[in-house]
């Protein structure tokens, strides 16, 4: 099935400093989507990209699919303590099922 | 969107034993998934849980040791047979949006196998 590798596994920042996570994969990707698992809690659907090149904005959050459709990542600008969590890029691995990739968890100092 | 209940919502369980996990979905659907995430992983899917038909289990997963059911189109339940200290993880239950893809996932059931 499909594989994902993401990165950084691990992020501390400063409140307001920024964020990125990188998914990549080593063949080309249908689709990509993202999640977000709170501490405690389940993973959360945040976004889905399908065109190659594409970009989606949601409040801070900026994702971007590659031209390829080999790789994305998941930008946030000025990070709050509520962006505490861990985020999780998962692709198509067949019939309806998904493949996660290992996640980065992302910690914010205030 | 859909609304997943699973219980228990976590379990202390001695070694050897085998404990069942229940999935309730407020709508009918076809698909059923089962992720397992050990502390501090990803999530891993177990098995496929389809209404009338036996799981598909990804590799690495056997019926012994996971055996599922689903009797109809809202419930599923996990049995997580023979446990070991091992089988320490979260087990989520999801089902998915047709029509975007999306993953709803309940609240997991974290077990502790001692």
């Amino acid at each position: 099935g499909q594989q994902v590798m993401q990165i950084p596994q691990y992020q501390h920042v400063q409140e307001g400093e920024d964020f990125t996570t990188y998914c990549n994969s080593s063949t080309t990707l249908s689709n990509i989507q993202w999640y977000k698992q709170r501490p405690g809690g389940h993973p959360v659907f945040l976004i889905q990209l399908v065109k190659s090149g594409e970009v989606k904005k949601q409040k801070r959050l900026t994702f971007q699919f590659g031209e390829a459709k080999k790789n994305s990542s998941l930008h946030i600008t000025a990070t709050q303590t509520t962006d505490v969590g861990t985020y999780f890029c998962a692709v198509n691995s067949g019939y309806s099922t998904l493949t996660f990739g290992k996640g980065t968890m992302l910690l914010v100092s205030p | 969107s859909a609304v997943i209940s699973q219980k228990p919502s976590r379990d202390i369980c001695q070694r050897g034993t085998s404990l069942t996990i229940q999935c309730q979905v407020d709508s009918q659907v076809t698909m059923m998934f089962w992720y397992r995430q050990q502390p501090g992983q990803s999530l891993t899917l177990i098995a496929t849980a389809n209404q009338g038909s036996e799981a598909t289990y990804e590799s690495g997963f056997v019926i012994d040791k996971f055996p599922i059911s689903r009797p109809n189109l809202t419930f599923s339940t996990l049995t997580v047979s023979n446990m070991s200290p091992e089988d320490s993880s979260i087990y989520l239950c999801s089902v998915g949006d047709r029509a975007t893809g999306e993953l709803f996932f309940g609240e997991g059931s974290r077990l502790t196998v001692l």
